[in-house]
């Protein structure tokens, strides 16, 4: 059974420093793994999917890592402002037989002007 | 034009009620889910539901049941409704082969 733990639960920074949250998973037989933003009140927003035969996806200030020997992956926040402050959710399948996500419990970020 | 869009946003109901949250994705996708998020946030796979296959989370109680009139509409029926049912409970989906996964806006329940 896929579990998915995510460190640190909550996180606050100063605007411009560049961070990692991290995100682990026991069934390292994963076809891909997702990270998500979720802000307050709202539904989960898509930021990154990365494949099995990836090791790491990039978007705009974001990068993500897979290791799937290790079971890990980082989600890289380059030069963090204000509007980054969310919580960041990372999903792994919950077996390979379909798309149902395993989600950790998410790192609540807090950027400071 | 909202990817996936859940009504209503907020339901206040009664214990022992019978409720219903609809979904509908106009993303064409071939697969969609029900999640549920609890008090302290932490996001739970209820369902899954292509026009081939319903799976079931083990752990959710026969009282939830999806129903789906089409494939772009997975509403989420929930019978004699209980004090532990309140969450928010999101919809989402995907198109299988792709696997990323399209969230809704969420619908809170409270069960007073």
């Amino acid at each position: 059974k896929q579990e998915v733990t995510q460190i640190p639960a909550a996180l606050s920074v100063p605007e411009g420093e560049n961070l990692v949250l991290n995100c682990s998973f026991t069934d390292s037989a994963i076809y891909n793994l997702q990270w998500f933003r979720q802000d307050p009140g709202k539904g989960l927003t898509s930021l990154l999917l990365i494949q099995s035969s990836q090791r790491e996806q990039t978007s705009g200030r974001l990068n993500a890592s897979l290791d799937k020997s290790s079971g890990r992956s980082t989600l890289y926040i380059a030069a963090s402002q204000p509007g980054d402050s969310a919580t960041y959710l990372c999903a792994a399948p919950v077996n390979n037989a379909g798309n149902m996500l395993t989600f950790g419990g998410g790192t609540r970020l807090m950027v400071k002007p | 034009d909202t990817a996936v869009s859940q009504t209503p946003k907020y339901l206040v109901t009664q214990m022992g009620n019978d409720k219903s949250i609809k979904c509908e994705q106009n993303l064409g996708h071939d697969t969609m889910y029900w999640y549920k998020q609890d008090s302290k946030k932490f996001l739970k796979i209820m369902f899954s539901y292509n026009n081939k296959e319903l799976i079931i989370n083990e752990t959710v109680p026969n009282r939830f049941s999806p129903k789906s009139p089409d494939k772009a509409h997975l509403n989420l029926h929930i019978n004699s409704l209980e004090l532990g049912d309140s969450a928010v409970y999101f919809c989402a989906s995907s198109q299988s082969g792709s696997g990323e996964l399209f969230f809704g806006e969420g619908s809170r329940l409270t069960v007073l």
